[in-house]
C-alpha cells in the first residue's frame, strides 16, 4: 500500500513563474491537508480539502496560492508568480477520516520549492 | 504569542545522556497532543501521542499537564540515532488541523 505520494520532490522556479505541486493521498483516503515549512520553522497548516471541496483554507495566503482536489487525480497546490519567500518545503498529508480522537494523519515526503 | 512554543535548542548531549524537551500551548481547548520527529529534509513522523496520565514507549516518556498547558518529552539513554528535530504538535479539535511548534534540535555525539 503506497504511502502519500508527492511530486515533484524538488522544484526550482524563477521569480514570476508558476509552481504546481501534486499530492496523491494514500489509497482509501479522501481527506488531504497541505502544510508549508519555511527554513528553521515548524510546519504551518495551509488548507484542508476533501474530494471537490475546500473545507478550510484559513492558512492559505490571500493571493497567488490555490488548491484543489478533483474527483479524479491528485490534489494540486498551485503558486502563481512565485517570489523568493515562497521557497519552502510543502508537505501533503492524508487521512481516512475527518479527525476525531487520536491521530490518523500520514505525511508525504514533501516537495522542496526553491525560487531563484 | 505563538500557539505552540518549544525550547529553541540545539541540545548537544553525549550518548547515554537523559534529555528533556518542554513545550507550552496557548489554546486551552486543545484536545490532542503529539511529539513528532523530523530528520533533516524529511517529513515529520509521529513519535508518540501524549496523554494526561503520561505515557512511555521504551526510552521515551511523554507528559501532559492540561492545567499548565505544558507538554514534555524525556529521552533516556540517548542514542546517536536520536539526533533529529523534535516537534511538539497540538490538535485543537475536530479534523486534522495540526499546530506545530518550531521544533527543538537534538544532536547526540559519541
Amino acid at each position: 500500500n503506497a504511502g502519500v505520494m508527492q511530486n515533484p520532490r524538488h522544484l526550482v522556479r524563477r521569480r514570476g513563474q508558476e509552481a504546481r505541486l501534486r499530492c496523491s493521498p494514500m489509497k482509501g483516503h479522501s481527506h488531504v491537508y497541505w502544510y508549508r515549512q519555511l527554513p528553521e520553522e515548524g510546519l504551518k497548516f495551509m488548507v484542508y480539502l476533501q474530494k471537490e471541496n475546500i473545507i478550510d483554507e484559513s492558512g492559505m495566503p490571500k493571493e497567488r496560492f490555490s488548491a484543489e482536489f478533483p474527483k479524479e487525480g491528485p490534489s494540486i497546490l498551485r503558486i502563481q508568480q512565485v517570489v523568493r519567500g515562497d521557497s519552502a518545503a510543502y508537505f501533503c498529508a492524508s487521512s481516512p477520516l475527518t479527525g476525531g480522537s487520536g491521530n490518523t494523519i500520514y505525511f508525504g515526503e514533501g516537495s522542496w520549492l526553491t525560487v531563484v | 504569542r505563538k500557539e505552540v512554543e518549544q525550547d529553541p535548542g540545539p541540545f548537544n548531549v553525549p550518548e547515554g545522556a537523559t534529555v528533556a524537551f518542554n513545550c507550552t500551548y496557548s489554546n486551552s481547548a486543545s484536545q490532542s497532543f503529539f511529539w513528532y520527529r523530523q530528520d533533516c529534509r524529511k517529513e515529520p513522523k509521529l513519535l508518540m501521542s501524549v496523554y494526561s496520565s503520561g505515557n512511555e514507549d521504551g526510552r521515551f516518556t511523554a507528559q501532559l499537564n492540561r492545567a499548565s498547558q505544558y507538554i514534555s518529552l524525556l529521552i533516556r539513554d540517548s542514542k546517536l540515532s536520536d539526533s533529529a528535530t523534535y516537534l511538539c504538535v497540538v490538535k485543537p479539535g475536530g479534523y486534522n488541523k495540526l499546530i506545530f511548534g518550531a521544533g527543538t534540535r537534538l544532536a547526540v555525539h559519541p
